[in-house]
């Protein structure tokens, strides 16, 4: 059964600090692997997207890794705001699903304090 | 530049009332259209996906349908609604032959 884990669940960090979130996923066989920030209250907006052969990719502050053989993904942000207090999402696809369905991880919350 | 529309953004209803949310997309053509919700904390659980007009598949039996009447309109609908029905719906789409979802803003509903 095609999984995604998320951890830690919460964090709570100071403004200005560094922190990485983690996603370990069982989806086979992979076909790409997103990062989504969801705001409260709001729809999830896109970060980052990596296939296969890709092992990182970035985006602004936020910076997604990847590493196909141990199934496992990163997400660091850097010198945090407090905008970025959100739900960040993983998202891992199959190369064999139907349509674009997708595996969703349960996300972590952030929370960013000045 | 293609966007996504969901209303209304937010809906209390009584038991046993029936539902209609609207997601319509603009600025893309044939797009996949899908139907997730959300309970408060907890990841996105898909409910119903679209590739085309008329096409709807059922991702987990429920007190819910979807249609889609035109291309770029999917819609979520109850006959009676329960209070487990609670929680945030969000739409979203896919380009055909990408990989990337692009979500609407979400609807909260609330079921008294």
């Amino acid at each position: 059964k095609n999984q995604v884990e998320q951890s830690p669940q919460s964090l709570i960090i100071l403004e200005g600090k560094n922190c990485t979130l983690q996603c370990n996923y069982t989806v086979s066989p992979f076909s790409n692997l997103r990062w989504y920030k969801q705001d409260t209250g709001r729809g999830p907006v896109s970060l980052t997207i990596m296939t296969f052969s890709e092992n990182t990719k970035s985006n602004g502050r936020y910076t997604a890794t990847l590493d196909a053989d141990t199934k496992q993904s990163s997400l660091h942000i850097t010198a945090s705001q407090l905008s970025d207090s959100a739900s960040y999402i993983c998202v891992v696809s199959a190369s064999n699903t139907n349509a674009g369905k997708s595996t969703f991880g349960d996300g972590t919350t952030l929370t960013v304090k000045p | 530049s293609q966007t996504i529309h969901q209303w209304p953004a937010t809906l209390v209803q009584p038991v046993g009332s029936p539902l209609s949310l609207e997601c319509t997309v603009e600025g893309t053509s044939n797009p996949n259209l899908y139907w997730y919700r959300q309970a408060a904390g907890r990841g996105l659980q898909l409910l119903f996906y679209s590739v085309g007009i008329g096409q709807i598949s059922s991702e987990v039996p429920q007190n819910l349908s979807a249609s889609r009447p035109q291309d770029r309109q999917f819609i979520l609908s109850s006959k009676k609604l329960l209070l487990s029905d609670s929680g945030f719906y969000l739409c979203a789409w896919r380009g055909r032959g990408h990989n990337e979802q692009f979500f609407g803003p979400g609807t909260r509903l609330t079921v008294l």
